[in-house]
């Protein structure tokens, strides 16, 4: 499938924000989305953007989507330590969902 | 409401087993999604179930492969096990194919191959 890149680590001090990047490689994805996976758990739904959106606003979250580069982040603001967990960026022009490797988010106190 | 369960949550088996591994979607959704979570990478698409019938299907060789029941449930089954198909099995409904912006994850099934 197409190729879905992220960092792989982030460590933010509670309070701060968090940015997560993620790089994809489809030109004809119509949705890009963000999970998150808490230890032992399976996926959660956090957003998702439609691929015409620039930016999208979610209580906390926020999502910005720059198409010409592939480039999409997720920030979250007044991280907090419930927000340590891997982060997946994933796309789908329709077919399958084709998620990143993940971002590990460590939030320190 | 249901939430997506599935079945076991652990399983040990051994190079050259089957295994079966189950989930029941969320009340109401017809269409279940299998994905191969290996350690350290992100969900692999298996393939989707949509009303009873495979509806698409991703990089996997044929032994593995699928049922959806009536009721929407569904199993994985994979013969032949190889130690590499060590991961975090998770399936995943949604009301209608492809739906991903309602799709639902169970917690997994986590499949060891010794």
């Amino acid at each position: 499938g197409e190729d879905v890149e992220q960092s792989l680590f982030l460590s933010v001090r509670e309070g701060d924000s968090s940015v997560i990047n993620c790089t994809y490689t489809d030109s004809s994805s119509t949705y890009l989305y963000w999970y998150k996976q808490e230890p032992g758990a399976g996926l959660q739904l956090l957003t998702y953007i439609f691929s015409n959106m620039d930016m999208k606003q979610d209580q906390r979250l926020t999502v910005l989507l720059n198409k010409k580069d592939k480039h999409l982040s997720l920030r979250i603001a007044d991280t907090q330590t419930g927000d340590s967990a891997i982060y997946f960026c994933a796309e789908t022009d329709g077919y399958a969902l084709n998620f990143g490797k993940g971002t590990s988010l460590l939030v320190t106190p | 409401e249901t939430g997506v369960t599935q079945s076991p949550t652990h399983l040990i088996k051994t190079r050259g087993q089957q295994v079966t591994l189950r989930c029941s979607s969320q009340s109401g959704h017809n269409t279940v999604s299998w994905y191969q979570q290996a350690l350290g990478q992100g969900p692999q698409f298996i393939f989707q179930y949509y009303r009873e019938e495979e509806n698409g299907r991703g990089n996997f060789p044929p032994r593995f492969s699928g049922l959806q029941f009536p009721n929407y449930s569904s199993e994985l089954n994979v013969n032949a096990l190889e130690l590499d198909d060590s991961a975090l099995y998770l399936c995943a409904s949604s009301l209608a194919t492809y739906n991903y912006n309602e799709q639902f994850f169970g917690p997994g099934t986590r499949l060891t191959v010794l």
